[in-house]
């Protein structure tokens, strides 16, 4: 079976140019997660979707970042306008709903310069 | 606010030698950990779980003990081999285990 893969694995951009991250969770997985991990500190939570729905979005740092999962599969997160302390590796995670295990995906690495 | 895993950011040791990892955490009422292992371009894997109720648990080469008295965990790996050689985080889930919440994490070196 497949795990949660992300793309791309790295992207070098430019303050203030967009990129949006994707997320393919496990097939069948209705809770997909976003995570961040800044450079040397602690992974924090973004958000948490249930199939198409947002249930948690608090950890989202501003409005600069926009998280989507149409049709509840895939989900891309944007950061627009992109700024230096954006940089750091992104994780996305899934979970079926019978269990409490998230599984996580490789991440991508995101530098803004 | 509570925090979870304060960690020592590296930890060396030898191959074969036994490695700890401990973690404090803040909040009384936590109940339950999980401790993940991060290797270098991939995603924090789940190594074991622990809740409060218990003070030990014990997995594959993997013992986690948790001292609820001073709000402390350790895991710890017997003989350990250059592939733990990773980054290894406590965390908790909370908001009903979809939102978990991690330390620092340790980075453990294994030398040969």
């Amino acid at each position: 079976e497949a795990g949660v893969t992300q793309f791309p694995s790295h992207s070098v951009i430019e303050k203030g140019q967009t990129v949006t991250l994707r997320c393919d969770p496990i097939s069948g997985h209705d809770n997909l997660y976003w995570y961040r991990r800044v450079m040397g500190k602690e992974i924090k939570f973004l958000l948490h979707f249930v199939k198409e729905s947002k249930q948690d979005e608090s950890g989202m740092p501003n409005n600069r970042f926009l998280a989507e999962r149409t049709g509840g599969t895939y989900s891309t997160l944007k950061v627009q306008p992109a700024e230096l302390e954006d940089s750091g590796v992104y994780f996305c995670a899934s979970r079926p709903d019978r269990d409490n295990e998230q599984f996580f995906g490789p991440g991508t690495r995101l530098t803004v310069l | 606010g509570e925090s979870v895993g304060l960690h020592l950011p590296t930890l060396s040791v030898q191959e074969g030698d036994n490695s700890i990892i401990n973690c404090a955490y803040s909040n009384s009422a936590s109940d339950y950990f999980i401790w993940y292992k991060q290797e270098s371009g991939k995603g924090p894997q789940f190594i074991i779980d622990i809740r409060s109720n218990m003070d030990k648990r014990q997995g594959q080469r993997v013992t986690v003990l948790l001292n609820k008295t001073v709000k402390h965990l350790s895991l710890q790996i017997a003989a350990t081999q250059p592939g733990d050689s990773a980054v290894y985080f406590c965390a908790e889930p909370r908001e009903g285990g979809n939102k978990l919440t991690f330390g620092t994490g340790t980075q453990l070196k294994v030398e040969l």
